[in-house]
């Protein structure tokens, strides 16, 4: 079946200006989770969707940041006014909650550049 | 003290031989451990994963596990320059509903 999917896969955007990176997750899967990857660096928690759970928004660096998830399925991470630290590739993963083991499966990412 | 702890490396060992990654962690209640590898410029991708003491093994790769430690290790046998990649340890929190990855060692095969 189809994997998870992001868009875009590049994006460039000048400092200040508001960003939507957008989640599509595997179908039926009911975890989601958003990463951050600066170059050379770990995985960087955002937040975590849970079902109809309220998400877990620890990972998320300031108020800049946001995300949704509509309908249990696909996700949008918002970035309000833009900095350039906030440069990095920008993971998507989704797990299924009916196994034990929380496999994520990974999306190929959107790389953000902040100019 | 971070959650999930590696060595960032780089590990650099030599074709065929054994590489060896380690992981440690700190929520004593963790009940899953994932290895991941990512390839550089590419998202992480499952390698392994394992729930229970004692090592689990899946062709080159051994997996194993010690919860009175909290460690968890990958072994690569004969390894390649294939391998060469970035290896992500990944633990399953309390509960389960959040794993927390390790910020990764970059190994090295040299051929």
């Amino acid at each position: 079946g189809a994997g998870v999917s992001q868009s875009p896969s590049n994006k460039v955007t000048e400092k200040g200006k508001d960003v939507e990176l957008r989640c599509d997750p595997i179908s039926g899967h009911t975890a989601l989770y958003w990463y951050r990857q600066s170059l050379g660096q770990g995985l960087e928690f955002l937040i975590y969707f849970q079902g109809n759970s309220a998400p877990d928004k620890s990972g998320l660096p300031s108020d800049r940041f946001s995300a949704e998830r509509t309908g249990g399925s696909v996700s949008t991470l918002t970035i309000q006014r833009t900095q350039q630290e906030d440069s990095a590739v920008y993971l998507c993963a989704s797990s299924s909650r009916l196994a034990v083991m929380d496999t994520q499966y990974f999306g190929p990412g959107t790389r953000l550049t902040v100019l | 003290q971070k959650e999930v702890e590696q060595n960032s490396g780089p590990l650099s060992v030599p074709e065929g031989a054994i590489a060896s990654l380690n992981c440690t962690y700190s929520d004593r209640g963790s009940q899953s451990f994932f290895w991941y590898r990512q390839y550089s410029g590419k998202s992480p991708e499952l390698i392994m994963f394992i729930y229970s003491n004692g090592d689990k093994e899946d062709g080159r790769f051994t997996a194993q596990l010690n919860k009175a430690s909290q460690y968890v290790s990958l072994l690569i046998r004969d390894s390649q320059p294939s391998d060469s990649a970035t290896y992500l340890c990944a633990v399953g929190n309390t509960g389960g509903f959040k794993t927390i990855f390790g910020a990764g060692t970059r190994l090295f095969v040299k051929a």
